[in-house]
Formats: C-alpha cells, structure tokens, sequence
C-alpha cells in the first residue's frame, strides 16, 4: 500500500525536544516533496515545514525556523522533524504530506501523531 | 505570501442540498488551488486539484471553479457521508476550513 505514517508525538514539557519520524512505504519519498503540516485539535492547518525531492532544499514556517530541522533518510524512506525549544503553542497533530512540488496538491497524507507540550 | 481566506466558516444543509463553498486569494493565482476533505479523526483527503480537477474516487457531485482571486467547491445532492470540513489550499496557505453539518 502506498501510505505514509508518522510516530513519535508524545507529552514533553516547554523548552523539550522531541523528533518525529514520517515512513513512506510503498513509493520513495525522494520522488516528492515532503511536508509537515499541523492542526490543533478543532482548527485549521499550518504549514510547517517541507524538505524538496532533492534531500536537500529545506523551508521553515517563520515559527519555527531556527527550532525546527527537518531531514530525509533515503535508506531507511523515512522524514524527520526534530523539535528543540519546544512552546506551548507548538501543541498539535502533525501531519506528513506529499506532493510534487511547485503548487501540485497534497495528494497523501499521514494519519497524524500528536504533539502536546505542557508543564 | 498570498493569503486565503474561506467562507462560510460553518454551513447547515439537508441531504439532497445544493451548497457552495467560497476561497479568497490576496491576490491573482494560476490554477494552483485545491481543495480537501476531512472527517472528524481522519487526515485529509484531496478532492479537487488545479481548480476543478476531480482527484480519482470522489464522487462527481463534487465540482470545483474560479479564477482570479475567488473560487468554489459545489456539493450537489449533498449526502449524510459529505459531513465533513472543507478546506482550499494554495500552497503552503490553507483557508480556515468551513464546517459543513
């Protein structure tokens, strides 16, 4: 099946890190452009972050860069997000999409793993 | 960066309605705007891409159109599995969402 699956939310308090892992089976993540995009729970969504096909052009949301790296493991098909000096307001569902880049649709998404950061 | 506004941000209809969904851009775009579906606990799913597009599966009672800065999502014959929130999206800008119940 071709699908793509996110792990790692977890509970960590302001000023933690945490990493998020996106594995693609099914297609190889370095054909696309990989996004992260996320939602608090009964919002809309917020683009994050995304890596090109190329493994190496990165983009940040303003509210995130310099906390946020994001990188590809073309071995094991895998995304990364690494979160440092995480906020309160970095609480949600982090989703992983793909697309191909230059105004194509989202046309896969994961199911989403939730981020929650509270004291 | 180009913005995208949605309205409404909510919508009541019965089955067999007719409903329009509206998108904003700040200012004039090509074909590069889609529209998602997604129901509660589910991640998104993309109905309609460059504009009017129909992804394959979803059903023809969706349509999409528009030009310019303003553009639709039209849901004919509306059923009780299209309640859901609809979202546009123009690259890395969603609208807000328009729940539709």
């Amino acid at each position: 099946d071709v699908q793509l699956v996110e792990s790692g939310g977890d509970l960590v308090q302001p000023g933690g890190s945490l990493r998020l892992s996106c594995a693609a089976s099914g297609f190889s993540l370095s054909g696309y452009w990989i996004h992260w995009v996320r939602q608090i729970p009964g919002k809309g969504f917020v683009w994050v972050s995304r890596i090109k096909s190329d493994g190496r052009s990165t983009s940040f949301a303003d509210s995130v860069r310099g906390r946020f790296t994001i990188s590809r493991d073309d071995a094991e098909n895998t995304l990364y997000l690494q979160m440092n000096s995480l906020r309160v307001e970095d609480t949600a569902v982090y989703y992983c999409a793909r697309d191909k880049g230059h105004g194509t649709p989202f046309d896969l998404w994961g199911q989403g793993t939730l981020v929650t950061v509270s004291s | 960066d180009i913005q995208v506004t949605q309205s409404p941000s909510s919508l009541s209809a019965s089955v067999g309605d007719r409903v329009t969904i509206t998108c904003r851009t700040s200012q004039p775009i090509d074909n590069s705007l889609n529209w998602y579906q997604q129901k509660p606990g589910q991640a998104p799913r993309l109905l309609i891409y460059e504009v009017s597009t129909l992804e394959i599966g979803v059903s023809s009672r969706f349509s999409g159109g528009g030009s310019g800065t303003q553009f639709t999502l039209t849901i004919t014959s509306l059923q009780p599995e299209d309640v859901a929130t609809y979202y546009c999206q123009r690259s890395d800008s969603f609208g807000q969402g328009t729940r539709l119940e």
